[in-house]
């Protein structure tokens, strides 16, 4: 089936630092979404690309729809203790998810 | 606007037994599809209910089932519980009336132990 390649797998950083995370695919995509899930919680949505080549952003978070169709990032700028959490890339139409990156921040 | 709510949010059950799980999607949302996240395999996609029909379904035995009601509330079924179900079940709901409205909203989960 389908697979995406999410990296890092997990992230350890001090407060206050950017983050950078990205997602790839050998399968071209029209959609990609970013979720954050943090623990015990269903995860939620933080960013939804539609277009190749699309920026958006949410607050602190920025993510990129890859010109190539075939990968996304995501980043967090000035990062605080509440982005602690697992973050995921999701392609559909396959409604499949990354495996996730784990982030930590440190006070 | 009600999020998605889920039930029960934990839940025990032995070896053989089945199991019902019940996801009701955010007022107006009328698909509904099912996660199972377990630490090994991450988020898999299980099935996609629109309109009381199955739209899309994932790798997994037929003994995940699946059905989602005229008011879109969505319910589903493990029969002949193994060790290897354990895990969050996940619900999440999305309007699909645009082609491209594929954002999902997560209901908080029904974590199940199977013993």
């Amino acid at each position: 089936g389908q697979q995406l390649n999410q990296s890092p797998q997990s992230m350890f950083i001090q407060e206050g630092e950017d983050v950078s995370m990205n997602c790839t695919s050998s399968s071209i995509f029209n959609t990609w979404l970013w979720y954050k899930q943090d623990p015990g919680e269903g995860p939620v949505l933080l960013i939804a690309l539609y277009k190749a080549g699309e920026l958006t952003s949410n607050g602190r978070l920025t993510a990129q729809f890859g010109i190539t169709r075939k990968d996304s990032f995501l980043n967090i700028s000035a990062s605080i203790p509440s982005d602690v959490g697992i973050y995921f890339c999701v392609s559909y139409s396959t409604l499949t998810f990354g495996k996730g990156t784990m982030l930590l921040v440190s006070p | 606007k009600a999020g998605v709510t889920q039930t029960p949010r934990y839940l025990i059950k032995t070896r053989g037994q089945q199991v019902t799980l019940s996801c009701s999607p955010i007022s107006g949302h009328r698909s509904v599809s099912w996660y199972q996240q377990t630490p090994g395999q991450g988020l898999q996609f299980l099935f996609e209910y629109f309109s009381e029909t199955q739209r899309n379904k994932g790798n997994f035995p037929g003994r995940f089932s699946g059905r989602q009601f005229s008011n879109s509330r969505s319910e589903m079924n493990v029969s002949t519980l193994e060790l290897g179900d354990s895990a969050l079940y996940l619900c999440a709901s999305s309007s699909r009336d645009r082609v491209n409205s594929y954002e999902q909203y997560f209901g908080p989960g029904t974590r199940l132990t199977v013993t």
